[in-house]
């Protein structure tokens, strides 16, 4: 069974601050994909990044960056220069290949971004 | 609009009705997916189809639920005789693929007196 820890559950920045949300997560697949999302507001999932397990390359996009370790199985997402914008919950979630890839998500993490 | 969508956005039933919740995928996605919003929770999956068949219904939480997809588009999720702890936000995805990236829709809000 696939299973996603958030631990963090709240965290709060003042504007332009650097933050790292947490993501473990555990499954004995080999083949398997990552996925964070962010929830707004208005409730809609909106898609931020994919990574399958073979690469562990660390992504930047813009302000958002995200480190991938397999030896800890961490997959944890770095917002730098916080905006209010970027307030939301975000979830990081988890699909294995060869199954019908339904996600197992975590709880999320609620970010406050205060001016 | 070429995103997911959803409909109605919000429904309050009474304990005991039923109630039927749509989703309209992004054209040409194969695969079709249904998740269960708790509050303060993590979506949970509940079912998936690919194309009109149903490959997946094992997070259904009971018999009242039930979905379908009959030609392959629009899936309708079906909730009998509805309890207070159906009470949640009901999420559709779409990907192109079963491997693919799953796209949401807004999300069906379901209150239960």
């Amino acid at each position: 069974a696939q299973k996603v820890t958030q631990a963090q559950t709240e965290i709060s920045v003042v504007e332009k601050e650097d933050v790292t949300l947490d993501c473990v997560y555990e499954t004995r697949d080999t083949t398997y994909y990552l996925f964070w999302y962010k929830q707004p507001p208005s409730g809609e999932l909106v898609f931020l990044i994919r990574r399958n397990s073979f690469d562990e390359q660390n992504e930047i996009s813009g302000r958002y960056s995200w480190n991938f370790q397999k030896s800890t199985s961490s997959f944890n997402f770095t917002i730098t220069a916080s905006q209010v914008v970027d307030s939301a919950v975000y979830f990081c979630a988890l699909s294995v290949y060869g199954a019908n890839s339904k996600l197992t998500f975590g709880k999320g993490i609620t970010l406050s971004v205060r001016p | 609009g070429a995103g997911v969508s959803q409909s109605p956005r919000y429904k309050v039933a009474k304990r005991g009705q039923d109630v039927a919740l749509r989703c309209d995928p992004i054209s040409g996605h194969v695969s079709l997916f249904w998740y269960q919003q708790a509050l303060g929770q993590g979506p949970e999956f509940l079912t998936y189809f690919q194309n009109e068949a149903q490959l997946d219904k094992s997070g259904l939480p009971s018999d009242r639920f039930f979905a379908e997809r009959p030609e392959g588009s629009v899936s309708t999720l079906k909730i009998q005789r509805t309890q207070q702890e159906d009470s949640a936000v009901y999420l559709c995805a779409s990907s192109r693929d079963t491997t693919d990236t799953q796209y949401f829709g807004p999300g069906t809000r379901l209150t239960v007196l």
